[in-house]
């Protein structure tokens, strides 16, 4: 079965600045999805980005970026010029491609914002 | 504007009830999924559905059943509700057998349920 780890409860960073959230996972497939969820208070979990496996090249959406290491399993989430709305639980999650099209995802990071 | 719509964001009930939790999706998704969220432990998937009366098991079923009798609608039932059922509850809905952006799967704004 897959797991998807979040060894980081909680992280903070100074606005504007560069915070990076770590995820590892793991599976036996050769493809996959992954994803970076935020969920802010208000509860809605929206989509942050998605890396698909077979692309080598890393996601990137505006000020957050993806560290995308297919052999080590990992799947860190670089957030840059930190704003106060960034503040949220962070969820790493994966997706087979084949089969149960379900989300596992990791325990969260809840991730504050120093003004 | 896509939507997942859930019945309650809080709900208290009492030990022993029937409860209840409705969602349904506006976006002709085949893919319909229960979570329960607690902290430290993530998102847990309960059931899922990837078609109209189907369903399948996730990695927590046990207290819970689901019933999907319209394409847009996926409700979760808790047969006699415990208090080790207080958690939030997140509905999700995706495309069947899609990729690249169809793979986004939407949420609602969850259920806080409370058993007393």
């Amino acid at each position: 079965a897959q797991t998807v780890t979040q060894s980081q409860p909680e992280m903070s960073v100074q606005e504007a600045e560069t915070v990076t959230l770590s995820c590892t996972y793991d599976t036996s497939e050769s493809d996959y999805y992954l994803f970076w969820y935020k969920q802010p208070p208000s509860r809605q979990m929206i989509l942050v980005i998605r890396q698909e496996a077979y692309k080598q090249q890393n996601a990137t959406e505006n000020r957050f970026s993806v560290n995308f290491q297919k052999a080590a399993k990992s799947f860190s989430l670089k957030i840059s010029d930190s704003q106060l709305g960034d503040a949220a639980m962070y969820f790493c999650a994966y997706r087979a491609i084949q089969g149960a099209q379900k989300l596992v995802f990791g325990q969260g990071t809840r991730l504050t914002i120093n003004p | 504007d896509v939507k997942v719509t859930q019945s309650s964001r809080y709900l208290v009930k009492r030990t022993g009830e029937k409860v209840f939790l409705e969602c349904v999706q506006d976006m002709d998704h085949e893919n319909m999924f229960w979570y329960r969220q607690d902290p430290g432990l993530g998102l847990r998937l309960i059931y899922f559905s990837y078609d109209v009366k189907m369903k399948e098991k996730g990695d927590i079923p046990e207290g819970y059943s689901v019933s999907r009798e319209k394409k847009e609608r996926f409700s979760l039932i808790l047969e006699s509700a415990s208090t080790n059922q207080t958690s939030m509850y997140l509905c999700a809905s995706s495309l069947f057998g899609a990729g690249g952006e169809g793979t986004e799967a939407f949420f609602g704004q969850g259920t806080r349920l409370t058993v007393v």
